[in-house]
């Protein structure tokens, strides 16, 4: 099994919700990821998760708040977006986080702030 | 800083035809990765080459790295509809951990 999967596949909410994104994989993966995909952009990493702990914040703003409870889990909690936070939001797995292995991707949430 | 840079940001090319996608980066890099997208999806990764002169192939594609260049390409042969897609290259320096993506390709192929 080589699927990543992550729910909910579409939402929207307004800047003073808070929500949450979900990613699972089974696949044994000890790294985790998440991205950010503006409309016609490449993707842009966020967070990297190794063995369960942050090992990378790429300055995201503190209004996403990344969390791993378990080897298989990944959450992305949003509180007080902006409307340009508005994107696509991808999580990946791979073996570890030293760069060897293939990243295995879901099929994304996208997110629209009103 | 790393930078990633793609060539050309469009292609339209011709079913059978052969062409080329070009990816530099500005610094040294440990890996470089090969991703295609296909319009409102997410991304599937295609290869990941990790040392100088690596060369790998699947199907109608493939993929070298020259890391004295700072150039990784990506050969499309005889091309096919199905090909059509965004094509991005990523670079990796395993020693600050950046993980960047090029502008992407987007490919159209013409029955």
């Amino acid at each position: 099994d080589t699927e990543v999967t992550q729910t909910p596949k579409h939402l929207v909410m307004g800047m003073t919700n808070k929500k949450s994104l979900k990613c699972e994989q089974h696949m044994g993966h000890r790294a985790m990821y998440w991205y950010k995909q503006k409309a016609k952009k490449p993707p842009e990493l966020m967070f990297v998760y190794s063995y369960e702990k942050l090992s990378i914040n790429e300055s995201v703003p503190s209004r996403f708040s990344p969390e791993c409870p378990n080897s298989s889990l990944l959450n992305l909690h949003l509180h007080a977006l902006q409307p340009e936070d508005s994107a696509l939001y991808l999580c990946a797995s791979s073996q570890d986080s030293s760069g060897i292995g293939t990243q295995y991707f879901g099929p994304g949430t996208r997110l629209l702030v009103l | 800083e790393l930078k990633v840079e793609q060539n050309p940001l469009f292609l339209s090319m011709q079913e059978g035809k052969n062409y080329t996608i070009y990816c530099n980066y500005s610094t040294t890099s440990d890996r470089l990765y090969w991703y295609r997208q296909d319009p409102g999806k997410s991304l599937e990764s295609l290869f990941v080459l990790l040392s100088n002169g690596a060369v790998k192939q699947e199907g109608r594609l493939m993929a070298s790295l020259d890391t004295k260049a700072r150039l990784s390409t990506l050969h499309i042969t005889a091309a096919v509809h199905d090909l059509s897609a965004t094509y991005f290259c990523a670079a990796l320096t395993s020693g600050t951990y950046k993980y960047i993506f090029g502008t992407g390709t987007r490919l159209k192929v013409l029955a």
